[in-house]
């Protein structure tokens, strides 16, 4: 079956204990990205990468670092979170931007 | 952040009824998208249109844009209770790798 997966699906941490959320897809997509949701404000993208090494900030990339060694796989990692990191995650994949994404199930994240 | 912003924010309609959602946008667009999440879920692909076209439906979709207005519509007709959702557009820039979503607005749907 087609899809993104996501892990954790929540999570509630401290401020300042490194954290790494894991995103795979088995799609074989080159386009992937980080999505963060909060009430009011949409989804805001956090990082892409078009490509294995190829990555880029999005809107809101401030407080996190994202890697691509492997098509498959985009961790989003949060080196020293921080409250106003308390969101809703989402990963996404695709053959590029301007196509349709495929999002995994999101990772609810708390820190206090 | 040239996002899409979305009207009406909220819109709330009896089953059978057509619901119209719009869009508009400040820049150039490659494409746009709308997107439906169900509560706190991930998102679902609705429907993709191209900035060199018109129109397009799929089922009970149908999606419209206007590049000179820099603004899209989706309409749903004849809605059903499970039609009740969060809705989104998203767009992507000309010349970027971005892809930029509005802030959602909320459908219900009443049986």
């Amino acid at each position: 079956e087609a899809q993104v997966t996501q892990n954790p699906r929540y999570l509630i941490t401290v401020t300042g204990k490194k954290l790494t959320v894991t995103c795979s897809q088995n799609m074989n997509h080159e386009y992937m990205s980080w999505y963060r949701q909060d009430p009011g404000l949409g989804l805001r993208q956090i990082y892409y990468s078009m490509n294995v090494e190829v990555t880029d900030k999005g809107d809101v990339p401030e407080g996190y670092k994202v890697s691509r060694k492997e098509k498959r796989n985009f961790p989003l990692i949060l080196e020293s979170p921080s409250p106003n990191q308390t969101s809703l995650y989402f990963c996404a994949s695709s053959l590029g931007s301007v196509n349709e994404q495929f999002f995994g199930p999101g990772t609810r994240l708390t820190v206090l | 952040s040239q996002q899409g912003e979305e009207d009406p924010q909220a819109l709330s309609i009896q089953e059978g009824e057509n619901a119209t959602m719009n869009c508009s946008y400040k820049t150039s667009i490659n494409n746009l998208q709308w997107y439906r999440q169900n509560s706190g879920r991930g998102l679902v692909h609705l429907i993709l249109i191209r900035s060199n076209e018109r129109e397009k439906h799929s089922g009970r979709l149908r999606v419209t844009l206007d590049t000179s207005k820099k603004s899209s519509s989706l309409l749903i007709t004849a809605s059903r209770a499970a039609d009740t959702a969060s809705y989104f557009c998203a767009i992507t820039q000309g010349g970027s790798e971005k892809l930029v979503f509005g802030k959602g607005m909320k459908l219900t749907v009443n049986p």
